[in-house]
């Protein structure tokens, strides 16, 4: 059974741009959560989907948005990029949600430069 | 919000003895889970073990067990027979019922051969 797939696995962007994240959960998993990680912040949440529904979103400002699609593949979207948006971005896939087993990603290395 | 904290950024073990991650978490809800993840260098986050509030009953999984003490709000994680493949940072998390994750600061786990 494949893992959760997140692409792609590094990205340099330029402050201003915008960019795009994919994961792809487990195979009948149905909720996708995403996370921030940076060495001085942690791990913060950033939103959870839930068959096409954000169910939960964190403190992240506008510029951070997500969906989900019908397969449930997720997508995240940062624009407007900033210097502080430089992190792991980790995504994590479970059958309906966190306190089921949640399987994670091997992340996506942004670098805004 | 919720709080987690490690108060230990690093720990070692020798190889073969018995290590405890200390945790500690602030919450006013009484239904929760906790966890602790396992992210080695290949940065993917592992679960190591979980733990459901209304249970009283320690969680365990193979060499690693914890210490709930719900009234304490307390979650430790002791790591026994230590093995040179559990060097890691550890990160506690709490979840809520919303599914959002709060994770501690993480603690890096050092094995000495």
């Amino acid at each position: 059974k494949a893992g959760v797939t997140q692409t792609p696995r590094y990205l340099i962007k330029t402050r201003g741009q915008q960019v795009t994240l994919s994961c792809s959960p487990i195979s009948g998993h149905r909720s996708v959560s995403w996370y921030q990680q940076t060495p001085g912040q942690g791990l913060q949440f950033l939103f959870e989907y839930f068959s096409e529904t954000q169910r939960n979103k964190g403190n992240f400002p506008g510029r951070f948005s997500g969906r989900q699609f019908s397969n449930s593949r997720s997508e995240m979207n940062v624009s407007t990029l900033e210097l502080g948006d430089s992190a792991l971005y980790l995504c994590a896939s479970s059958f309906q949600g966190m306190n089921t087993e949640a399987f994670f990603g091997q992340g996506t290395r942004l670098t805004v430069v | 919000a919720q709080t987690v904290t490690q108060s230990q950024p690093e720990m070692s073990v020798q190889e073969a003895e018995t290590v405890t991650l200390s945790c500690t978490y602030d919450t006013s809800e009484s239904d929760y889970y906790l966890f602790w993840y396992k992210q080695p260098p290949s940065r993917q986050m592992i679960l190591v073990i979980r733990q459901e509030a209304y249970k009283q009953q320690n969680a365990t999984e193979n060499r690693f067990s914890v210490n709930f003490q719900k009234a304490a709000k307390s979650f430790s994680l002791k790591i026994s027979d230590s093995q040179l493949g559990d060097a890691a940072m550890y990160f506690c998390a709490y979840l809520d019922r919303g599914n959002q994750f709060y994770f501690g600061t993480g603690t890096s786990l050092t094995v000495i051969p």
